[in-house]
């Protein structure tokens, strides 16, 4: 059974803070990962996309993979309310992508 | 430009009717996915289109649910006949690319279209 395991949450964090969403996957076929934000009633977009071990940063947001470990995170600087909303991790398998159940994420004013 | 759209965004079916779905994805994206979403659980695939033809359909759950993408452009998804386990969203979600290797993958997704099975 190919997994992709979110803690469902809620994190709660305060504003300005740093948030950590962390993911883990069984499949060590998977190469390339994502993370998606969903905001309640609409469709998800993507945040970040990451396909080497290692730190990928984007503005506020930085994506970690560690496939020894099978282990991908999202790091957001600064949180802000407007990043309150489920974050979704998805890893690609031959062609299709495996999701976690997402974590739901409040940035507290 | 257009995103994906789909409609209905909510449709409320009594048991054993039936429920046909539509995606309009963006223009000129060859892929074309279904997803769906029961209440609290992961995204789970159902199928991919390229073009018109059904590149993995490994996800639909049985023979209840067809899923046509006529000429290359819009998908249907009808569920005949609806069963109380198939309320959720479904997502469609359109990419140019394969989502595979560098460089490609970005799923645009509609907003779902919510199904309640009553």
């Amino acid at each position: 059974q190919k997994e992709v395991e979110q803690n469902s949450g809620p994190l709660s964090v305060p504003e300005g803070a740093i948030a950590s969403l962390n993911c883990t996957y069984s499949d060590r076929g998977s190469q390339s990962f994502f993370w998606y934000r969903q905001y309640s009633g609409k469709s998800p977009e993507l945040i970040m996309s990451i396909y080497s071990n290692g730190d990928k940063e984007d503005g506020r947001f930085t994506a970690q993979l560690n496939k020894a470990s099978q282990y991908v995170s999202l790091l957001i600087r600064d949180s802000q309310p407007s990043d309150s909303a489920t974050y979704l991790c998805a890893a690609e398998l031959n062609y299709q992508l495996i999701w976690g159940a997402g974590t739901k994420l409040i940035i507290k004013p | 430009e257009a995103g994906v759209t789909q409609f209905p965004s909510h449709s409320v079916i009594e048991k054993g009717q039936t429920v046909t779905l539509r995606c309009d994805p963006i223009s000129g994206h060859d892929n074309l996915y279904w997803y769906r979403r029961v209440m609290g659980k992961e995204i789970k695939f159902l199928l991919h289109f390229v073009k018109e033809s059904k590149q993995d359909e490994s996800g639909m759950p049985n023979n209840r649910f067809l899923a046509e993408r006529t000429g290359g452009t819009y998908s249907t998804l009808k569920v005949q006949p609806a069963e109380l386990e198939d309320s959720g969203v479904y997502f469609c979600a359109s990419s140019q690319f394969l989502t595979a290797g560098l460089g490609t993958g970005e799923l645009f997704f509609g907003e779902g279209s919510r199904l309640t099975v009553l």
